[in-house]
């Protein structure tokens, strides 16, 4: 199987930081990474589909890159409500993986 | 409302049965592959079952082949998850998700719900 390697596993920022997320593939997975918000008792929320596509009704300050094995997320500048675990999931072949998630705390 | 709603947890003896579901509202339930995806304490996502629109198609990770069957039945709007021989490491919250692009089994998750909470424990 694929395996997505996320990285860093918790990150301490402040409102206002600019921090980004990885992900990388044991394969050339080209495009198909998707990324996720989760806060705790909620339903996960989709940010980013397909690399680098912005959901529909998500924050312009999210935004994803990448191609091949080597892919990010990054929040241009840090909100109160975007503190939350996030999740990179590749769907290239099964069986889907997500990578093991960031937890995004406040410093 | 688009939403879609978990139900059927509980607590269960280890090597028992469980069917979780899942109803669907607010957007043509039959157009979408629908998805299980559970997280165990403390660790992250794991995805276990996925069926096409029709029904006609299931996927499982090894994890669970065997074991896990996703079914759906379009006329409830609703979406299946039976569990046998549950075990401890079943323990987990159980949500189902939507596939976002109408008649695709591949794609992004655009819809969840908050899960239902599985319990094996004896």
């Amino acid at each position: 199987d694929i395996e997505m390697t996320q990285s860093p596993s918790s990150l301490s920022a402040s409102l206002g930081d600019r921090v980004t997320i990885t992900c990388q593939a044991s394969q050339d997975i080209t495009k198909f990474v998707n990324w996720y918000q989760h806060k705790s008792g909620e339903a996960p929320k989709l940010l980013i589909y397909d690399a680098s596509n912005l959901q529909s009704g998500v924050p312009s300050r999210f935004s994803g890159s990448g191609s091949g094995t080597h892919f990010t997320l990054t929040i241009s500048s840090l909100q109160p409500e975007d503190f939350a675990t996030y999740y990179c999931q590749r769907y290239d072949s099964l069986p889907i993986t997500f990578g093991q998630g960031t937890r995004l705390e406040i410093k | 409302q688009v939403q879609v709603v978990e139900s059927g947890g509980g607590v269960v003896q280890p090597g028992r049965s469980l069917r979780l579901s899942c109803a669907a509202s607010g957007f043509s339930f039959s157009l979408y592959a629908m998805n299980w995806v559970r997280q165990a304490p403390g660790k992250g996502l794991e995805w276990v079952a996925l069926i096409s629109n029709d029904g006609k198609n299931e996927f499982y990770p090894d994890s669970v082949k065997g074991r896990f069957i996703i079914s759906r039945d379009n006329s409830k709007n609703t979406l299946y998850l039976q569990i046998n021989s549950l075990r401890a490491e079943d323990t987990a919250v159980y949500s189902c998700a939507r596939v976002f692009r109408p008649q695709q089994v591949d794609g992004a998750f655009d819809l969840w719900g908050r899960g239902t909470v599985v319990t094996v424990s004896s």
